[in-house]
């Protein structure tokens, strides 16, 4: 059975700072690994999907990386900004469709 | 507006009493999904589909039931809810295949008493 994990489970840092949140994976027969964005109270927004023949994704501020040799995913933010505060989630995704969520990073970002 | 549509966004219900959640998308995927989130346990998947009147079981499917019989809507049934089914409730879809994510409904929170 697949098993996600995110370290840390909370982050804390100022504005400006460069982050990696990171998420592992047990099982490396994955078909894609997701990023998502929660904020308190909503639902989760989609930030970047990396299929399994692909390395990373970027888009703007945010890179994503994905090593399946090793299990591991990792989530890149430049520049963090306050509204950059929310909970990341990452989802490995079997080509069956069963997805597996790790538990979360909740990011605070200082002013 | 694309977008995954959920309903109802609160329910309180009574223990035994049968509901249904609905859920519609209209972009047209393929592949639709139902997840709960609870406190400490994560985003848990219940159920999923990949295509009009293929459904399979995700981590957690016992107590619900659904179906996909338009590939729009994919509706998540409790039978008898118990209180232990309380929780945070999200649907998403996906034209699966490429590089988009998932498409989440902004969420349905039952509580069973």
């Amino acid at each position: 059975k697949q098993e996600v994990t995110q370290i840390p489970a909370a982050l804390s840092v100022p504005e400006g700072e460069n982050l990696v949140l990171n998420c592992s994976f047990t099982d490396s027969a994955i078909y894609n690994l997701q990023w998502f964005r929660q904020d308190p109270g909503k639902g989760l927004t989609s930030l970047l999907l990396i299929q399994s023949s692909q390395r990373e994704q970027t888009s703007g501020r945010l890179n994503a990386s994905l090593d399946k040799s090793s299990g591991r995913s990792t989530l890149y933010i430049a520049a963090s900004q306050p509204g950059d505060s929310a909970t990341y989630l990452c989802a490995a995704g079997t080509n069956a469709g069963k997805s597996t969520f790790g538990d979360g990073t909740t990011l605070t970002v200082k002013p | 507006e694309a977008q995954v549509t959920q309903n109802p966004r609160y329910l309180i219900t009574v223990t035994g009493k049968k509901l249904t959640v609905t859920c519609s998308q209209n972009m047209n995927h393929e592949y639709m999904s139902w997840y709960r989130q609870d406190p400490g346990l994560g985003l848990r998947q219940i159920y999923y589909s990949m295509n009009v009147e293929v459904t399979d079981k995700g981590d957690v499917p016992e107590g619900y039931k659904v179906s996909r019989k338009e590939k729009r809507n994919f509706p998540l049934i409790l039978e008898s809810p118990s209180p232990n089914q309380t929780s945070l409730y999200f649907c998403a879809s996906n034209p699966w295949g490429g590089d988009y994510g998932y498409t989440f409904g902004s969420g349905t929170r039952l509580t069973v008493v």
